[in-house]
């Protein structure tokens, strides 16, 4: 079975301030995984993905993770957060070696970005 | 481009009532998936197409929750009976295909209330 945990329910950080949103997942064999992230009153929307390859994955916004395969993690980063990211991030995971071809989402962790 | 559309945006309905869901998925998008996310909860997989087959049914909550896919295209999500505890905002994302590292692209959501 593939799980995803998402440790933090709230991450505040003042705006300028590197952003960190925690995601670590478990899986059978190896993982995709997924960042997404959700504005109120509007759908998911893709930020980035590992696949394979470097673990620095960069995406939308100015967004990286990293995929940490000892640690099991793919924490989310920004350098320099915006008041414009304050939304609600997701962090979701496929396990290739599973049947099927669904995701698997953790909790979901908003973020308050304040000026 | 146009993105994946749902309707209705919004739904109230009474218990016992049968509600239907519609997803317009991206053009050219040969998978599509169903998920309910609850209040304040991360999104739950209820099931998936690949063109207009479902190999993936294994999150349908119940046997009164069903989809359809016609003409690799459009999707109905319908609920019988509908209880109280269906209440949810419930989203459809698509992809290019059900190979496992496609991101999905998702609706807007609908928002079922179950009085």
């Amino acid at each position: 079975a593939q799980s995803v945990a998402q440790p933090e329910d709230q991450v505040n950080v003042a705006e300028g301030n590197p952003l960190t949103v925690k995601c670590t997942y478990s899986v059978s064999g190896n993982p995709y995984l997924f960042w997404y992230v959700q504005y109120p009153n509007r759908g998911l929307q893709f930020l980035l993905k590992y696949i394979t390859g470097d673990n620095l994955v960069k995406g939308s916004y100015g967004f990286e993770a990293e995929f940490n395969k000892s640690q099991t993690s793919f924490h989310l980063k920004k350098p320099s957060a915006l008041v414009s990211d304050s939304a609600l991030y997701f962090c979701a995971v496929r396990d290739i070696a599973a049947a099927g071809n669904k995701l698997t989402f953790g909790g979901g962790t908003r973020v308050l970005v304040k000026p | 481009g146009a993105g994946v559309s749902q309707s209705p945006s919004n739904k109230v309905t009474e218990k016992g009532k049968d509600v239907e869901l519609r997803c317009d998925p991206i053009s050219g998008h040969t998978a599509l998936y169903w998920y309910r996310q609850r209040l304040g909860q991360g999104l739950e997989f209820l099931i998936y197409f690949q063109g207009n087959s479902a190999p993936d049914k294994s999150g349908l909550p119940s046997d009164r929750f069903s989809a359809e896919r016609t003409g690799e295209s459009v999707s109905t999500l319908t609920i019988q009976r509908t209880q109280q505890e269906d209440s949810a905002v419930y989203l459809c994302a698509s992809s290019l295909a059900w190979t496992y590292h496609n991101e999905q692209f998702f609706g807007p959501g609908t928002r079922l209330t179950v009085l």
